[in-house]
């Protein structure tokens, strides 16, 4: 079946460094791809998507990158800050969206 | 209304009461879904609704029932529950996409936080 793969599970970085998250995913077929940021308690919510025509796509600090052909996307956060520590979630779906597979999660902290 | 509203935030039950959850948006949105998010784990899908009909079941047990009564409201009704299943159950709806099941970004509600004694 459909699978998503995150990595790593666990991110801690210093106040102003970057992040890298990464995932894979197993269905050819998707073709959106959204990162959703829980925060403790909270529901998620979506930071960032990106459609399969597109490579790239940032927004202020956070872009993310698609490689179709190897079937990773990354999730890039510069000039990290302790309110970005949360659990970070990526996502695959594809068609209308009707069954979107989240990766296991990445917990960043990050160290003021 | 940009918000996803579920009732009740916090709920105890018994393995033999019978208890519902609900879920409300005003956005116009005709996919509705549900999610189950156990500690430390990604959401899982339980169910989607498509413009007020069931579009998929992950094989989730008889004893979850879901509902969509209208195009704002999902309900899951909730009867003779084993303690595995304390979660928080996360509702979510999209923008109705071609094929009906939504374009993409999910809009999530706070959940409701369920524990089953």
């Amino acid at each position: 079946g459909e699978n998503v793969e995150q990595h790593p599970s666990t991110l801690s970085v210093q106040e102003g460094d970057s992040a890298v998250i990464k995932c894979t995913y197993s269905d050819s077929a998707s073709n959106y791809f959204p990162w959703y940021k829980q925060e403790l308690g909270k529901r998620p919510q979506l930071i960032i998507d990106i459609r399969s025509n597109v490579g790239e796509k940032k927004d202020q600090r956070i872009a993310v990158t698609l490689n179709k052909t190897a079937k990773h996307f990354s999730l890039h956060i510069t000039e990290t800050q302790p309110e970005d520590s949360a659990v970070y979630f990526c996502a695959a779906s594809r068609g209308g969206g009707f069954k979107t597979i989240f990766g296991a999660g990445t917990r960043l902290f990050v160290k003021a | 209304d940009t918000e996803v509203t579920q009732t009740p935030k916090h709920l105890v039950m018994g393995m033999t009461n019978k208890k519902s959850l609900k879920c409300e948006q005003h956005m116009g949105h005709r996919a509705m879904y549900w999610y189950k998010q156990k500690a430390k784990k990604p959401p899982e899908l339980m169910f989607v609704y498509s413009y007020e009909k069931l579009s998929i079941n992950e094989s989730v047990p008889s004893r979850f029932s879901p509902e969509c009564p209208n195009s704002s409201l999902l309900n899951l009704h909730l009867h003779a529950l084993q303690p595995e299943d304390s979660a928080l159950y996360l509702c979510a709806s999209a923008r109705p996409g071609l094929a009906g099941g939504g374009t993409g970004e999910l809009f999530f509600g706070e959940g409701s936080r369920l524990t089953v004694l």
